[in-house]
């Protein structure tokens, strides 16, 4: 199967900094990549669907000015939580999709203090 | 919201018994995939059924999707207390890319 990587595997931050998140697909090129959120003890949340080339499409109630998507090349998404708070800990998921297939990535678990 | 239901929320077993969950979801699919989550790690793929397909067996698991009930179910027979993690069923709406989850099981087998 395909695989995505994701970088850095965990991330502690301050409050009001921001944090970079990479999604990577090692060994194809994925037009299109999707960001999910979770939360303990909870599913995976789609908060937006990343296009190379494009704008990012993101889902009802989140923010595209505090999550940041960038997907500058074929194999490359990244998420930026900017200026993060507390309430943004959680799991950060990517996945992309590749022969009618989606393959995720292990996740990113970010606490912010 | 577009997310699916699964129940049950939660289940414990004795090692040895199966363990059954479903899965209903809102919308037409193109596929449907069940995937293992270990407390604090990521998704495990478990199995893809494409909505054209009915069941699907891969060594203990064995899925079956009805599509005119919008609803699939996993069972994992003879389980063991590795079996113990949470289980999602996601869908991708036709004519859409996105997966959907549902909202999860957490399954605890009991050794």
């Amino acid at each position: 199967g395909a695989v995505v990587s994701q970088h850095p595997s965990w991330v502690i931050c301050k409050s009001g900094t921001s944090v970079k998140i990479e999604c990577r697909s090692l060994d194809f090129q994925a037009t299109t990549m999707f960001w999910y959120r979770q939360f303990p003890k909870q599913s995976l949340m789609l908060m937006a669907t990343s296009n190379e080339g494009s704008k990012a499409t993101y889902e009802q109630g989140v923010e595209k000015d505090k999550f940041l998507i960038n997907h500058a090349s074929l194999t490359l998404s990244t998420l930026t939580v900017t200026s993060a708070h507390p309430e943004d800990s959680s799991f950060y998921i990517c996945s992309a999709r590749v022969r009618g297939e989606q393959f995720f990535g292990p996740g990113t678990r970010l606490t912010v203090l | 919201s577009q997310q699916g239901e699964e129940d049950p929320q939660a289940l414990s077993i004795q090692e040895g018994e199966n363990a059954t969950m479903n899965c209903s979801y809102k919308t037409s699919i193109n596929n449907l995939q069940w995937y293992r989550q270990n407390s604090g790690r990521g998704l495990v793929h478990l199995i893809l059924i494409r909505s054209n397909e009915r069941e699907k067996h891969s060594g203990r698991l064995r899925v079956t999707l009805d599509t005119s009930k919008k609803s699939s179910s996993l069972l994992i027979t003879a389980s063991r207390a590795a079996d113990t993690a949470s289980y999602f069923c996601a869908t991708d709406s036709s004519g859409t890319y996105k997966y959907i989850f549902g909202t999860g099981t957490r399954l605890k087998v009991l050794a």
